[in-house]
């Protein structure tokens, strides 16, 4: 069936450094790909999604490839800010338009 | 402004009581989701609306109902039969059955059970 790993956290890091949060998928035809962010004691909201092979998605410095050839949605910022401090989630759409999630990985930024 | 409501924030429960949560959206959507979230885990799927009067059950259906009445509204009822109900509760919507659309969330409810 289809599914999502994450690398797991939590991932700690310093103000200004470069971020890469893996992320590979497993599905059949076509998935729309997403990542999500949850601040502390919040809901979750859109950080950047892609619909197809090779698109990028790109939001707040934040970027994402749809690699179809190594089945990866890796997310990656130039440089991190404390603000950035968060659980990130990635997800597919499925043939069932249901989002298969990943299980979240925390990022810490130290200033 | 558009969005998704939960309420309340924050529920406490004692053991053998029902408990109904509150999901509203002014988005106009189609769908909506009920998802648990338990700590530092990601989420699963309740229940689940496409349209008006009709809902499917998620992955962790037991000790959950719905209802779908309306189409801004779909509340989530804890009920005694779940074993270990204490959590985060995420509501969610989008605007249809299209695939590549994006759900958006409301701001959950914490239940706790004492």
């Amino acid at each position: 069936g289809n599914s999502v790993t994450q690398m797991e956290g939590p991932v700690t890091l310093s103000e200004e450094a470069f971020l890469t949060i893996n992320c590979t998928y497993t599905a059949t035809g076509y998935p729309s790909l997403f990542w999500y962010v949850q601040y502390p004691g919040e809901g979750l909201q859109l950080l950047l999604k892609a619909t197809k092979a090779d698109d990028k998605g790109s939001n707040k410095g934040f970027e994402a490839t749809y690699r179809k050839e190594t089945t990866s949605f890796h997310l990656e910022k130039g440089s991190v800010q404390v603000s950035d401090s968060a659980v990130y989630f990635c997800a597919l759409s499925d043939s069932n338009y249901q989002l298969i999630w990943g299980a979240g990985t925390k990022l810490i930024i130290k200033p | 402004d558009g969005g998704i409501t939960q309420s309340p924030k924050y529920l406490f429960r004692k053991e053998g009581q029902n408990v109904t949560l509150s999901c509203e959206q002014n988005l106009n959507h189609d769908a909506m989701y009920w998802y648990r979230q338990d700590p530092g885990q990601g989420l699963r799927l309740i229940y689940y609306s496409q349209i008006v009067n009709d809902f499917q059950k998620g992955d962790i259906a037991e000790g959950y109902s719905v209802s779908r009445e309306k189409k801004e509204s779909f509340p989530l009822t804890v009920t005694s039969a779940q074993k270990n109900p204490t959590a985060f509760y995420l509501c969610a919507s989008s605007m249809d059955r299209t695939n590549g659309n994006e759900q958006f969330f409301g701001p959950g409810t914490r239940l706790t059970v004492l």
